[in-house]
């Protein structure tokens, strides 16, 4: 199984927030990442956060690191029909293996 | 800048047949990566080379997969002979640096393998 683990859907209406969850294993994890897919695309990184922060916030996005319960999150603010799409959550093992999450897949709705 | 590009984009053979995928990273990226994700799962690393070298390979099933960056740029990934579990998405990334943590991996479109 995974030692990534993600909810696997999410729906959200269109200007609302959106919040996505994450928890992982490796207690020496010292980045943790998000990415995003779209239909027929390749993983594009949207942010990152170093072990030694609680929280990182970038334009829409907020993520939030508890490394006490190792859970990650990722806030999306005003979320948009573009921001459908599946997003990944992984940690990085040793110096540089990711290992990801099965995806929450986000849903917009009008 | 172009991304890294990955050919074909879909292929569908039978089993025991023989495929082979083409990646070709951003230029000037040492360290280049071959993931497998499988339907409704996260990429799984395959194979990582920094240049033209093997870094990590533990994840390859050996007996029927193989990987080559013979001049430290674009990469083959091949499958000899595939399996109905070998359908997947089949992601090239790389990074600029040494793989250490923290870089940025840059991932391709993808190839979609089905094997009938």
């Amino acid at each position: 199984g995974e030692d990534v683990e993600q909810s696997l859907f999410l729906s959200v209406r269109e200007g609302d927030s959106s919040v996505i969850n994450c928890t992982y294993t490796d207690s020496s994890s010292t980045y943790l990442y998000w990415y995003k897919q779209e239909p027929g695309a390749g993983l594009q990184l949207l942010t990152y956060i170093f072990s030694n922060m609680d929280m990182k916030q970038d334009q829409r996005l907020t993520v939030l690191l508890n490394k006490k319960d190792k859970h990650l999150s990722l806030r999306i603010a005003d979320t948009q029909t573009g921001d459908s799409a599946i997003y990944f959550c992984a940690e990085s093992i040793y110096d540089y293996k990711l290992s990801f999450g099965a995806g929450t897949t986000v849903t917009v709705r009008a | 800048e172009a991304g890294v590009a990955q050919s074909p984009r879909y292929k569908i053979i039978e089993k025991r047949q023989s495929v082979a995928f083409w990646c070709n990273p951003i230029s000037g990226h040492a360290t280049l990566y071959w993931y497998q994700q499988i339907l409704g799962q996260g990429p799984k690393l395959l194979i990582q080379f920094q240049n033209n070298g093997v870094v990590d390979d533990s994840q390859l099933p050996k007996d029927r997969f193989s990987a080559e960056r013979l001049k430290g740029v674009d990469s083959t990934l091949k499958i000899q002979p595939a399996k109905l579990e070998d359908s997947a998405v089949y992601l090239c990334a790389s990074s600029s640096t040494s793989g250490t943590q923290g870089d940025t991996q840059y991932f391709g479109p993808g190839t979609r393998l089905t094997v009938l």
